[in-house]
């Protein structure tokens, strides 16, 4: 099972900020944080990771508590093409069965005109 | 750099035939996954395998289904007596296996219709 916890579906305006909340209470010390995302009918997309302090990329900025108990997806400027269900998972970066993506059910971002 | 590249995209298949779908990795990654992703339902892991090693197959079904990652060549994944039920998209992803980044991504997907 997943061990992420996220809510449904949000809503946010074009052009406006979208902060997607996870919450990751179990995560262990060793565990990172990753997002992806899913568009309709494609396949998940890597946006960002992090194991202890935000990151910033191209796409997107994660900022994970100072706790790791959860952490914040931030899309900047969302625009209509950010529309996607995006996926908050905790997971060990090196190889080995622990290395799997496990998927929730993530959180459904519409981004309205 | 070319990405994890996956084919058929689209695959007919009459009940009982079987279904093939293979998936190239990203240059440079010697680890292939599975996922399965049923119609309007969320994406459940199947296998995960290293070349000609099967690291993980905790999500696959106990029959019909099959995984390879050869020395040379992609990896296969194989349906046998395909049946309705198996008519999902069907995702690879790869990861280089090691190193601090050992980023997971995926292709675009093989979809299965199974009529």
């Amino acid at each position: 099972d997943a061990k992420t916890t996220q809510p449904p579906s949000m809503d946010c305006a074009e052009g406006r900020a979208a902060n997607l909340p996870c919450n990751h209470s179990t995560i262990s010390g060793n565990e990172y944080v990753y997002w992806y995302r899913q568009i309709h009918s494609q396949g998940p997309q890597y946006i960002i990771h992090g194991l202890k302090n935000n990151e910033t990329n191209e796409m997107a900025s994660l900022i994970i508590t100072e706790d790791r108990k959860s952490s914040t997806l931030i899309l900047p400027h969302a625009t209509l093409r950010d529309t996607a269900v995006y996926y908050c998972i905790v997971r060990v970066n090196y190889g080995g069965s622990q290395g799997n993506l496990i998927f929730g059910k993530g959180t459904k971002l519409s981004v309205k005109p | 750099n070319a990405g994890v590249m996956q084919n058929p995209r689209h695959l007919v298949r009459r009940r009982g035939q079987e279904a093939r779908l293979r998936c190239s990795p990203m240059k440079g990654h010697s680890h292939v996954y599975w996922y399965r992703q049923l119609p309007e339902e969320g994406l459940k892991f199947m296998v995960y395998l290293q070349k000609e090693n099967i690291i993980d197959e905790s999500g696959m079904p106990k029959e019909r289904f099959s995984a390879e990652f050869p020395k040379e060549g992609p990896s296969i994944l194989r349906i046998q007596q395909v049946v309705r039920g198996d008519s999902a998209a069907y995702f690879c992803a790869s990861s280089p296996g090691f190193g601090t980044g050992n980023t997971i991504y995926f292709g675009e997907g093989s979809w299965l219709t199974v009529v």
